[in-house]
């Protein structure tokens, strides 16, 4: 089964409500990523939080690490119609990224 | 910004046809990839290269080639296509750790 799971699976909301999504791994990790991709695009990178780190911000995102219980969480505050996408969650487990492994994502729909 | 391109976002080959995917990037970055997207399944890891000429097996390489004669190019080559290889390629390349910059990827459909 894949490294990273993403919950839910899908999610829809209104236009200027919060979007939480989270993510579980299996085992230790070097740091977690956040990635965004539009349907039939690539994948854009997000926000990367290192394995000693328990939260970090960039914009509208927040994202948390809990490696206690192997999980993290990305917020989207004040959520747009241009933020419908899929987020992914990846963690890397070795060096230079060879070790970077995906989950399946989560679909986020919002609704102006 | 980083640009990775993938030539062909579009294609439909029949079964057994050979199939090369091209993947370019312009920031000089030593490591690239190729991965395959799956409704379900997440990304999938099917061949790395750390420099010109090296490659290594991810994954999921079985039924996959690559060549990478150049720094800034990494091909993904389908020997003999076949309809479980329909699917969306990801061509991407590693900026700093943990930081993955993708093409727009590519989709194929193996008739």
């Amino acid at each position: 089964s894949q490294q990273g799971e993403e919950d839910p699976q899908a999610l829809s909301i209104q236009e200027g409500e919060n979007a939480t999504m989270n993510c579980s791994y299996k085992t230790s990790i070097n740091n977690l990523q956040w990635y965004r991709q539009n349907s039939g695009r690539g994948l854009v990178h997000l926000i990367l939080i290192r394995s000693n780190e328990r939260e970090k911000h960039s914009g509208r995102l927040r994202v948390t690490l809990d490696t206690s219980k192997k999980s993290s969480s990305l917020l989207i505050t004040a959520s747009r119609a241009a933020d419908t996408a899929s987020y992914f969650c990846a963690t890397d487990v070795g060096t230079g990224g060879f070790k970077t492994i995906f989950g399946a994502g989560t679909r986020l729909f919002v609704k102006a | 910004d980083v640009k990775v391109t993938q030539s062909s976002r579009y294609l439909v080959k029949r079964t057994g046809e050979k199939v090369f995917l091209e993947c370019v990037q312009d920031m000089d970055h030593e490591n690239m990839f190729w991965y395959r997207q799956d409704p379900g399944l997440g990304l999938r890891l099917i061949y790395f290269s750390y420099d010109v000429k090296m490659k290594e097996k991810g994954d999921i390489p079985e039924g996959y080639s690559v060549s990478r004669e150049k720094k800034e190019r990494f091909s993904l080559i389908l020997e003999s296509a076949s309809t479980n290889q329909t699917s969306m390629y990801l061509c991407a390349t590693l900026g700093g750790p943990g930081e993955l910059f993708f093409g727009e990827g590519s989709r194929l459909t193996v008739l």
